[in-house]
């Protein structure tokens, strides 16, 4: 049981390149949300998802697509980088209303 | 709007004293909180929870405190070792729709155990 995964752990991007940020969860969770985390800064909702099939913006979405066609996998796309998003994203899972799980994080430059 | 803040940004304590950190929310409404410990490079992991219903709640070490009246948090760590120093987090759990949660967090207090 490996909990929730997170790929890469570091990433380094020029502006204007996309990227996927991939995350999966082994606990047949249906929640799953992304966050990023700034320097200084608590962790901000970025895009969750409520099960396959359906998501939603949470309070930063901009710059950031996600999908989700399986209850595992919860990918976090970003189509065109800016430096505004170099950052440190965490992905989490939790069953309905229960303790949400995070995984290890991705560190993302984009210089 | 939701806002969860922490009193200090900063922590030092002697390896077996207690440690308390402080929160404060601005949601009257709000009923659930959690707290947080992330250790460098690593994300935030539970620590702690308490609805509104509770004044109080203790587990392993760690007890946290809910003053509904002033919308103040707190969370207590008894005889505090080496391993209790990172970044704390409190967090106010809303709930959205079908189950989702969206974390409301603090800016977080590190953590630091002088020997």
């Amino acid at each position: 049981n490996a909990g929730v995964t997170q790929t890469p752990k570091f990433q380094v991007l020029k502006t204007g390149q996309s990227m996927t940020l991939q995350c999966a969860q082994d606990m047949n969770h249906e929640y799953m949300s992304w966050y990023r985390q700034d320097p200084g800064m608590g962790l901000r909702l970025i895009h969750y998802s409520v099960g396959a099939g359906i998501t939603d913006q949470g309070e930063v979405p901009n710059g950031y697509n996600v999908s989700r066609s399986t209850t595992e996998d919860f990918p976090l796309r970003l189509l065109s980088a800016a430096p505004s998003q170099t950052s440190v994203y965490f992905c989490a899972s939790s069953g309905q209303f229960g303790e949400q799980f995070f995984g290890p994080g991705t560190r993302l430059t984009v210089l | 709007g939701e806002s969860v803040g922490l009193h200090l940004p900063t922590l030092s304590v002697q390896e077996g004293d207690n440690s308390i950190i402080n929160c404060a929310y601005s949601n009257s409404a709000s009923d659930y909180f959690i707290w947080y410990k992330q250790e460098s490079g690593k994300g935030p992991q539970f620590i702690i929870d308490i609805r509104s219903n509770m004044d109080k709640r203790q587990g392993q070490r760690v007890t946290v405190l809910l003053n509904k009246t002033v919308k103040h948090l707190s969370l207590q760590i008894a005889a505090t070792q080496p391993g209790d120093s990172a970044v704390y987090f409190c967090a106010e759990n809303l709930y959205i729709i079908q189950g989702a949660q969206k974390l409301v967090f603090g800016q977080g207090t590190r953590l630091t155990i002088n020997p």
